[in-house]
């Protein structure tokens, strides 16, 4: 009965190659977003997408590209991946008139 | 720039005594506060938010526009509080509407 999923939990990879993170969530809401958790915990925002239109686009490099295919679904697509991009990546959703965030239980990024 | 501060890294506390994590922040509009809490081992999930004055878990926080200010209290810590806590401020309009922008997180530890 999860809210919001992420698959995988965790992903380790080389550098250079390009990998994906799904997040799902059944909660119907229309506003999805991708969130990166530093070693230092520190948590920023990096896209954000509503009905499936990107709405916030952080300061990402192009190798980060987000996909929704519809509503309930958010993808993160990441090639060519770096050393830097070791991280927790954290998707998360809300009903856009309420604004409370319902978070995934987190992706953990090793890139080796 | 919209901009959240918490000041305290770690903080530490016996169980019964009070206990604030500090917040601070720096926004041109009207602002909407949340502070959220990750558990260990858990995903992160909404506290309180300040528009709703509701007291979670015997948590309160008071929005103080004079000084900027969205402090999280209790008067009586429990073990089960020791966790991360993020405070976060929400933009609520324009292009950038629902981004969350956090704090760096406090971790609390509540010791028998």
């Amino acid at each position: 009965d999860t809210a919001v999923s992420q698959t995988p939990k965790y992903l380790v990879t080389q550098m250079g190659n390009d990998k994906s993170i799904k997040c799902e969530q059944n909660l119907g809401h229309d506003t999805m977003y991708w969130y990166k958790q530093d070693s230092k915990k520190f948590l920023k925002i990096m896209f954000s997408y509503n009905n499936k239109e990107l709405i916030i686009n952080e300061t990402v490099p192009n190798r980060f590209s987000p996909k929704s295919p519809d509503k309930a679904h958010l993808n993160l697509h990441i090639n060519s991946l770096e050393l830097g991009d070791s991280a927790v990546y954290f998707c998360a959703s809300s009903h856009q008139r309420d604004n409370e965030q319902f978070f995934g239980p987190g992706t953990r990024l090793t890139v080796l | 720039a919209q901009r959240v501060t918490q000041p305290e890294k770690l903080l530490s506390v016996f169980k019964g005594a009070p206990v604030e994590l500090k917040c601070n922040y720096s926004y041109s509009g009207s602002p909407e506060l949340f502070w959220y809490v990750q558990y260990s081992r858990q995903r992160l999930q909404l506290l309180l938010r300040h528009i709703s004055r509701e007291s979670i878990k015997g948590f309160t926080a008071d929005l103080n526009k004079g000084e900027t200010s969205f402090h999280l209290k209790k008067p009586f810590a429990q073990e089960e509080d020791s966790a991360m806590y993020y405070c976060a401020l929400l933009n609520a309009g324009g292009t950038s509407y629902g981004k969350l922008t956090f704090g760096q997180g406090t971790i609390l530890t509540v010791h028998p």
